[in-house]
């Protein structure tokens, strides 16, 4: 079945740097890859997503970037605010379309 | 508008108790339902997940069971729990290949 792995578990960045997380995935027929932010105490809510026919998406400071052949995709969040301070996680779903895998998730601190 | 709501918040049983966890939606029909478990600090480990009402495929080995009684009805349950049953349990619904949804969670320690 599919595996996710994400790194770093965690990553502190000065407010108004980049911060990139990045994840691996093993199964070639996965198609659909989200990117979720979870603030503490709260569910998990998908910030943006990528398919598997598109190299990059972007939606304002936040990008997400994937390489099919490596079997890698990242994200990319830029001009880092306190508000960002929150855990991330990578997922991907198989190409039985039904099962969403998850990474362990990133801790991103934002320090003002 | 689709809303997912997922009962109790917190819950505290003793070990070798039983579980019941409900999660219905509203405003779709035929979601795909999914269980879901956040162990403390770290990832969302998928149980169970369904496509139709009584279809439950099961993710891990593990003494939790789910059903799906009703087409917008996703329950989580144990007949004995374990210590190791402790942590943040999402119920998520999708529609097709669609983005997941998830509840607000629910909060479970096995003392």
């Amino acid at each position: 079945g599919e595996n996710v792995e994400q790194h770093p578990s965690t990553l502190s960045v000065q407010e108004g740097d980049s911060a990139v997380i990045k994840c691996t995935y093993s199964d070639s027929a996965s198609n659909y890859f989200p990117w979720y932010k979870q603030e503490l105490g709260k569910r998990p809510q998908l910030i943006i997503d990528i398919r598997s026919n598109v190299g990059e998406k972007k939606d304002q400071r936040i990008a997400v970037t994937l390489n099919k052949t490596a079997k890698h995709f990242s994200l990319h969040i830029t001009e880092t605010q306190p508000e960002d301070s929150a855990v991330y996680f990578c997922a991907a779903r198989g190409g039985g379309g039904f099962k969403t895998i998850f990474g362990a998730g990133t801790r991103l601190f934002v320090k003002a | 508008s689709q809303t997912i709501h997922q009962w109790p918040a917190t819950l505290v049983q003793p070990v070798g108790s039983p579980l019941s966890l409900e999660c219905t939606v509203e405003g779709t029909s035929n979601p795909n339902l999914y269980w879901y478990r956040q162990a403390a600090g770290r990832g969302l480990q998928l149980l169970f997940y369904s496509v139709g009402i009584g279809q439950i495929s099961s993710e891990v080995p593990q003494n939790l069971s789910a059903s799906r009684p009703q087409d917008r009805q996703f329950i989580l349950s144990s007949k004995k729990l374990l210590l190791s049953d402790s942590g943040f349990y999402l119920c998520a619904w999708s529609e097709g290949l669609g983005e997941l949804f998830f509840g607000e969670g629910s909060r479970l320690t096995v003392l």
